[in-house]
């Protein structure tokens, strides 16, 4: 049972257009959200994270919706680099512990230069 | 620079040859985790410590085992893989509010 999905295995975006990776889950439990992002060959590393008291969260070109209503979220990249191209993983925990984090099956992004 | 490192990259075993991955911190967080990863699936957690303290996924095999003799160290032992073991090995660290941190994995190979 996937208690976070993310049902794009791959999106192909231009170079300095919008990349929008979605993610939802089903816990309504899960009060804490991160994204991962990994290159071939190497773990991987945190990008942005939101709570579940906001709905927004900013970081440079990163930003992170949550829809708690909905069980929704979704990674914004703008604009998209193709240093950018990399596996993108959606997470969950059920508090801020951190002890217990769920990831979705990984989003593949390729921009194109 | 402050990291989380797992030895050996590639490890390849024979089906029911006992193998032993191994994580190494040097971040003295307190939790580690290790996640198994099948190609294009979601990481899947294992086990974690919290200090000493093993917590183990209940739908983690009997087949897995887990050390932690330090702080530093955690290694994650395979009594008999079998050939649905092969798979990337991730090991992690956390501490209070802070997300995890990945070495760069273990692929292991079992013939």
């Amino acid at each position: 049972d996937q208690q976070v999905k993310q049902n794009s295995p791959s999106l192909s975006v231009q170079e300095g257009r919008i990349s929008i990776l979605n993610c939802d889950y089903t816990n309504s439990m899960f009060d804490y959200f991160l994204w991962y992002k990994k290159y071939p060959a190497e773990g991987p590393t945190f990008l942005i994270s939101i709570s579940s008291i906001k709905d927004k969260n900013e970081d440079g070109r990163f930003t992170v919706f949550l829809n708690k209503s909905a069980k929704h979220l979704s990674l914004h990249i703008v604009p998209s680099q193709p240093g950018d191209s990399a596996v993108y993983f959606c997470a969950a925990s059920e508090d801020t512990s951190y002890d217990k984090v769920i990831f979705g099956p990984g989003t593949s992004l390729s921009v194109i230069p | 620079d402050a990291m989380v490192i797992q030895n050996p990259r590639y490890q390849v075993t024979q089906f029911g040859k006992p193998v032993t991955l191994s994580c190494s911190q040097t971040l003295n967080h307190n939790v580690m985790y290790w996640y198994q990863q099948k190609s294009s699936q979601a990481p899947k957690l294992l086990f974690h410590y919290y200090d000493k303290d093993f917590n183990n996924e209940a739908d983690t095999p009997d087949n897995f085992q887990s050390r932690r003799p330090n702080t530093s160290f955690c290694f994650l032992d395979i009594r008999s893989p079998g050939l649905g073991d092969a798979a990337m090995y991730l090991c992690a660290t956390s501490s209070a509010r802070s997300p995890l941190h990945f070495g760069n994995g273990t692929r292991l190979t079992v013939t």
